[in-house]
């Protein structure tokens, strides 16, 4: 079964400044997705960017780039110029092949401080 | 506009009484799922849906039931809510390979 590992339960970072979340995942799948998703005061689920596994080249999304090692099952995601919108719970997802099912991590709360 | 619209948004339920929530979505995705939120868990699988009449198992189904009678509803039936079961509970749909989309989510209370 894969499971989706995040090891920074709250992380802080000051306004301006670049931050990065962790993000590991177990699978013996060869053909996947993997998402992080933002989650504001408001609850709403937001996706922030997606990458496929059969991609190198990390996706970036204006401020949002993420650090993709499939050897080492590892998909972080750094946030840089951090803005006090930034604040939120944010979610590492997994999904294994093109129909499969998300699977998440427990999360990772972000402070952004003035 | 594309979304999935969950109801209600609120409820505060006793012990036992059946409830349901519903969940639509217009996008003509033929991938629906539900999740529960709670703090330190992140989001787990309560059932997901691949098609109409097609419904299995996600990580915590205890409790809970599902139908997908047509493509565009999902909804989650509680026929006995316990306090355990007191959640943020979200909503999504997806098509193929592409991210999924959450409904505004749904905060259950039972008493």
């Amino acid at each position: 079964a894969q499971t989706v590992t995040q090891s920074q339960p709250e992380m802080s970072v000051q306004e301006a400044e670049t931050v990065t979340l962790s993000c590991t995942y177990d699978t013996s799948e060869s053909n996947y997705y993997l998402f992080w998703y933002k989650q504001p005061p408001s609850r709403q689920m937001i996706l922030v960017i997606r990458q496929e596994a059969y991609k190198q080249q990390n996706a970036t999304e204006n401020r949002f780039s993420v650090n993709f090692q499939k050897a080492a099952k590892s998909f972080s995601l750094k946030i840089s110029d951090s803005q006090l919108g930034d604040t939120a719970m944010y979610f590492c997802a997994f999904m294994r092949g093109s129909q499969g099912n998300l699977i998440f991590g427990k999360g990772t709360k972000l402070s952004v401080k003035p | 506009e594309a979304q999935v619209t969950q109801n209600p948004r609120y409820l505060i339920t006793v012990t036992g009484k059946k409830l349901t929530v519903t969940c639509s979505q217009n996008m003509n995705h033929e991938y629906m799922s539900w999740y529960r939120q709670d703090p330190g868990l992140g989001l787990r699988q309560i059932y997901y849906s691949m098609n109409v009449e097609v419904t299995d198992k996600g990580d915590v189904p205890e409790g809970y039931k599902v139908s997908r009678k047509e493509k565009r509803n999902f909804p989650l039936i509680l026929e006995s809510p316990s306090p355990n079961q007191t959640s943020l509970y979200f909503c999504a749909s997806k098509s193929g390979r592409l991210e999924a989309f959450f409904g505004q989510g749904t905060r259950l209370t039972v008493v």
